[in-house]
């Protein structure tokens, strides 16, 4: 079974540009999430969708931060402009309606800020 | 907010020897799961208890939970250097839409 998949692994940008993640996860998963990790600490998450539904974006930025999932499948998150904080390691996760109780991580995309 | 809390910060030990580390939370949760972070494998679920659970095994992991005092620890034996990791409670609360709440993590070394 393929794994969560993400890309670009790592990506350095200057402040106030723009960036985007991809993610693709494990085929069948209706559930995907997306979390930031700051070094040293726990993945916070940002948002989760239902397949291409939001169930909750609470702690999303919204003035910086958007993410998609359109076919209820791969998603995107994007950030515009950037900031110096938003310096982390962004994870995708995904998990089954089978079983919500266990998360399966992509790689991360580790973000630089400059 | 982060739920979990997880002590200690860092613990460093021998090849061999057992590594223990507690993770205590706040709000009342459906169960708990220990996650395993390092650079070459990204996060990886261990095992989950639930709240009806006291304790449970996997392979060398055993996992107690504790609801009345909101705190769980992770036992791993016979310490091996592919343990060299980081290692997170996650908490799935009640009527949480299944989200799970972190905790900061203990970084773990084994000595060869």
């Amino acid at each position: 079974e393929a794994g969560v998949a993400q890309s670009p692994r790592y990506k350095i940008i200057e402040k106030r540009q723009s960036v985007a993640f991809w993610c693709n996860p494990i085929s069948g998963h209706a559930t995907l999430y997306w979390y930031q990790q700051i070094l040293g600490q726990g993945p916070k998450l940002l948002i989760q969708f239902q397949n291409n539904g939001v169930v909750d974006d609470s702690q999303l930025p919204k003035d910086r931060f958007s993410a998609e999932r359109l076919k209820g499948v791969d998603s995107t998150l994007k950030i515009q402009p950037a900031k110096l904080e938003d310096s982390a390691v962004y994870l995708c996760a995904s998990s089954s309606s089978g079983n919500h109780n266990e998360q399966f991580f992509g790689p991360g995309t580790r973000l630089t800020v400059l | 907010s982060q739920q979990g809390e997880e002590d200690p910060q860092a613990l460093s030990i021998q090849e061999g020897e057992n590594a223990t580390m507690n993770c205590s939370y706040k709000t009342s949760i459906n169960n708990l799961q220990w996650y395993r972070q390092n650079s070459g494998r990204g996060l990886v679920h261990l095992i989950l208890i639930r709240s009806n659970e006291r304790e449970k095994h996997s392979g060398r992991l055993r996992v107690t939970l504790d609801t009345s005092k909101k705190s769980s620890s992770l036992l791993i034996t016979a310490s091996r250097a592919a343990d060299t990791a980081s290692y997170f409670c996650a908490t799935d609360a009640q009527d949480s839409n299944y989200q799970l709440i972190w905790g900061a993590g203990t970084k773990l070394i084994i000595k060869p």
